[in-house]
């Protein structure tokens, strides 16, 4: 069974940088990519990125280049996200997703993480 | 940049038929999937590759796309299926998600 683990809720002050982390199971890790998406308090989803575990190589939204970092640890099975310079709207709710790739026939989000919220207060 | 868009809200009455909207310029020729949500929980796929039910999702969820607009049907709503749901789609390497349909059954 694929699972998708994530570290803890974190509360942080502003400008400071939040590192969560995501644990898998039950597949080749280096065989699909991981993205992270967010979601505020009421709002909807927002994809951040994707690393492809295998290269390490990451491709980030426009909106947060310069501030975001994601990495990988093959020899556990785990991928990372660093969030730096953070502010009072960081704070959400962090997923990790495995993505499933058809090969040119789509590509979609399974499963999902439980979730890390992040809160950011002074 | 690409955009797809959801209609904020859709109320149905248990047992009968529902359809949500995911509009995009040319959707049709992209694929789509789409996420249920329901509260503090996290996104669970009910559709993918446009037509696709995943095992273990009810039969009761269909999907369509075609020209604009890509289309998430529930048959037979059940009060479980009261969620967030949320369309999704590639543009180049990036991925995009629509807004977000709050479905109330009542």
């Amino acid at each position: 069974q694929v699972q998708l683990v994530q570290s803890g809720a974190e509360v942080k002050k502003p400008g400071a940088s939040v590192k969560v982390s995501c644990n898998t199971f039950g597949y080749t890790f280096s065989g699909s990519y991981i993205h992270w998406v967010r979601q505020a308090p009421g709002q909807g989803l927002e994809w951040m990125g994707l690393i492809n575990p295998n290269t390490g190589g990451a491709n980030y939204a426009d909106k947060f280049q310069g501030r975001v970092t994601m990495t990988r640890d093959t020899s556990i099975g785990m991928a990372f996200l660093d969030l730096s310079r953070l502010k009072s709207n960081d704070t959400a709710v962090y997923y990790c997703a495995r993505e499933v790739d058809s090969r040119g026939y789509g590509r979609w989000f399974d499963p999902w993480g439980q979730g890390t919220l992040v809160t950011v207060s002074s | 940049s690409y955009e797809l868009t959801q209609p904020p809200s859709v109320s149905v009455s248990p047992g009968q038929t529902v359809s949500i909207t995911c509009s995009g310029e040319k959707l049709g020729s992209r694929y789509v999937c789409w996420y249920q949500q329901k509260a503090g929980q996290s996104p669970v796929l009910v559709i993918y590759q446009d037509t696709k039910r995943p095992p273990g999702i009810p039969e009761r969820f269909s999907g369509s796309n075609s020209g604009n607009t890509a289309t998430l049907t529930i048959s037979g709503t059940q009060i479980m299926d009261e969620a967030d749901y949320y369309c999704q789609a590639w543009d180049s390497s990036n991925v995009v998600f629509g807004g977000g349909t709050k479905l109330t059954v009542l």
